[in-house]
C-alpha cells in the first residue's frame, strides 16, 4: 500500500519568512515518483516538481527548493522569502511504478497562509 | 501553453439524476485520469484510461461511474444516479507518458442537492 503523510495541516507565516512543508511517504515499490502540487484559492492543481526515486539530488527553482531523503522517506519543500501569492494548499503525491499503477496517491495537504 | 480544459465549471443536479462531466486533455497526451476532491479533503484517484480502455480504477469508481472517450479529443465521466456524497470537485488530468507528471484541468464542482 502507498501512503503520503503531510502532518502539518496549516502553517501561517509572515511575508519574507522561509517555510518548510513536510512530506513523508510509504511505499514498497523500488521505483517511484514524488510530486508537489499547489492548489491556490481558485482551486486548480498546479504541478510544481517531479522527482524519481533514483535521483536524490536536491533541486532549487527560484525561491522553491526540495529536499529528497530516501533514508527517511521524506520529500520536503521549502519556500524562501515567502510572498502573499504563495498562499495556497500544497499537496505532496506519490506514484509507485513497480506494479504498473498509474494513480497518484496524495497527502492530505498543507494550507499555507502568508500574511503581509 | 497547452492545458487541460473541463466543462462545466460548476454543475448543480438533483439526487438520482445522471451527470456527464467533460474534459479535453492536452492533445498529444495518451493517459487520462479522473480524480475527485471532497471539499477540504485530499485529492482521490477515481480511474485511469489508456488506449480506449480503463487501465486502473479505485474502490470509489463503482458501477455508478463510467468513462468514455467518444472522439479524439473529449474524455467524459458519467455518474448514472448521483448521490449527495458525490458532491465534490472533479479533476481531469492527462500525461504523455506514465513517468511524466499529470497535468490537471481546472475542475468541475459538482453539487448534488
Amino acid at each position: 500500500a502507498q501512503k503520503v503523510t503531510q502532518a502539518q495541516t496549516e502553517i501561517s507565516v509572515v511575508e519574507k519568512e522561509d517555510v518548510t512543508l513536510d512530506c513523508v511517504y510509504e511505499t514498497r515499490d523500488t521505483t517511484y515518483y514524488l510530486f508537489w502540487y499547489k492548489q491556490p484559492p481558485s482551486g486548480e492543481l498546479v504541478f510544481l516538481i517531479r522527482r524519481n526515486s533514483f535521483d536524490e539530488q536536491n533541486e532549487i527553482s527560484g525561491r522553491y527548493s526540495w529536499n529528497f531523503q530516501k533514508s527517511t522517506s521524506s520529500f520536503n519543500f521549502t519556500i524562501t522569502a515567502s510572498q502573499v501569492v504563495d498562499s495556497a494548499v500544497y499537496f505532496c503525491a506519490l506514484r509507485g511504478m513497480d506494479t504498473g499503477r498509474r494513480a497518484l496517491t496524495f497527502g492530505s495537504g498543507t494550507r499555507l497562509q502568508v500574511q503581509p | 501553453e497547452p492545458e487541460v480544459t473541463q466543462t462545466p465549471s460548476h454543475q448543480v443536479t438533483q439526487m438520482g439524476q445522471e451527470v456527464i462531466l467533460r474534459c479535453v486533455p492536452i492533445s498529444n497526451h495518451l493517459y487520462f485520469y479522473w480524480y475527485r476532491q471532497i471539499l477540504g479533503q485530499k485529492v482521490e484517484f477515481l480511474v485511469s484510461f489508456y488506449n480506449n480502455e480503463i487501465s486502473e480504477k479505485s474502490e470509489i469508481f463503482d458501477d455508478q461511474f463510467s468513462v468514455e472517450r467518444p472522439d479524439g479529443s473529449n474524455f467524459t465521466l458519467k455518474i448514472r444516479s448521483t448521490k449527495l456524497e458525490d458532491s465534490a470537485m472533479y479533476f481531469c488530468a492527462s500525461t504523455p507518458a506514465q513517468t511524466y507528471e499529470q497535468y490537471f484541468g481546472p475542475g468541475t464542482r459538482l453539487t448534488v442537492t
